[in-house]
């Protein structure tokens, strides 16, 4: 079955630092992969999705994620993070069966002054 | 261009007492799926479906645990005899189509409180 781990329950980045949200993949076929984001009492709102159509992705928000096969992973990255980027991030992976998502375990993104 | 809503955003329900969590879809989308998030924990897929049909019930716990979603109306979400590890908050997407690919959009969810 299609799975991801995501390496890192909580990472803190500086203000106007590079952010990385790492994200790696197991799956038999082609992988769907997803990012999504949770702010504090709200539902999932996506950030980007790879569909194999290129393997750089841009998203909202200044976010980007490279899908490299090689390394089975789909990292979630930001050049310059922002206050407003503190939130809960989730990678998901789309089953074979094509009906559900299945999570990673989260991210908790912290920006410090 | 409404998103998904589901409603309560809130709930409290004393043990032994049944809970109903109502879904209304993206106008255009004939997807419903239900997850589960428990704290600290990421959302666990339990259940996939279209009009009048459930598709996949997988995730769904054996007992206590229904859902549906009729010709009109919103899904819903029942747990009968709700117990205290039955607190989380359960969120509903939805998508145009069933696609691998497709993109779930997700409602605000409903945390429920068991007491």
């Amino acid at each position: 079955a299609q799975s991801v781990t995501q390496l890192g329950s909580h990472v803190s980045v500086s203000e106007g630092a590079l952010v990385l949200l790492r994200c790696n993949y197991s799956s038999s076929v082609p992988p769907y992969l997803f990012w999504y984001v949770q702010y504090p009492n709200q539902g999932l709102q996506l950030l980007l999705k790879y569909t194999s159509a290129a393997t750089l992705v841009k998203g909202i928000n200044g976010f980007e994620a490279e899908f490299k096969k090689s390394e089975t992973s789909f990292h979630l990255t930001k050049p310059s993070a922002h206050m407003r980027d503190a939130a809960e991030y989730f990678c998901a992976v789309s089953l074979n069966s094509g009906y559900a998502l299945n999570f990673g375990k989260g991210t908790s993104l912290l920006v410090t002054p | 261009n409404a998103g998904v809503m589901q409603n309560p955003r809130h709930l409290v329900r004393r043990r032994g007492q049944e809970a109903r969590l109502r879904c209304s879809p993206m106008k255009g989308h004939s997807h419903v799926y239900w997850y589960r998030q428990l704290p600290e924990e990421g959302l666990k897929f339990m259940v996939y479906l279209q009009k009048e049909n459930i598709i996949d019930e997988s995730g769904m716990p054996k007992e206590r645990f229904s859902a549906e979603f009729p010709k009109e109306g919103p899904s819903i979400l029942r747990i009968q005899q709700v117990v205290r590890g039955d607190s989380a908050a359960y969120f509903c997407a939805s998508s145009q189509g069933g696609w691998r690919q497709e993109t779930q959009y997700f409602g605000p969810g409903t945390r429920l409180l068991v007491l």
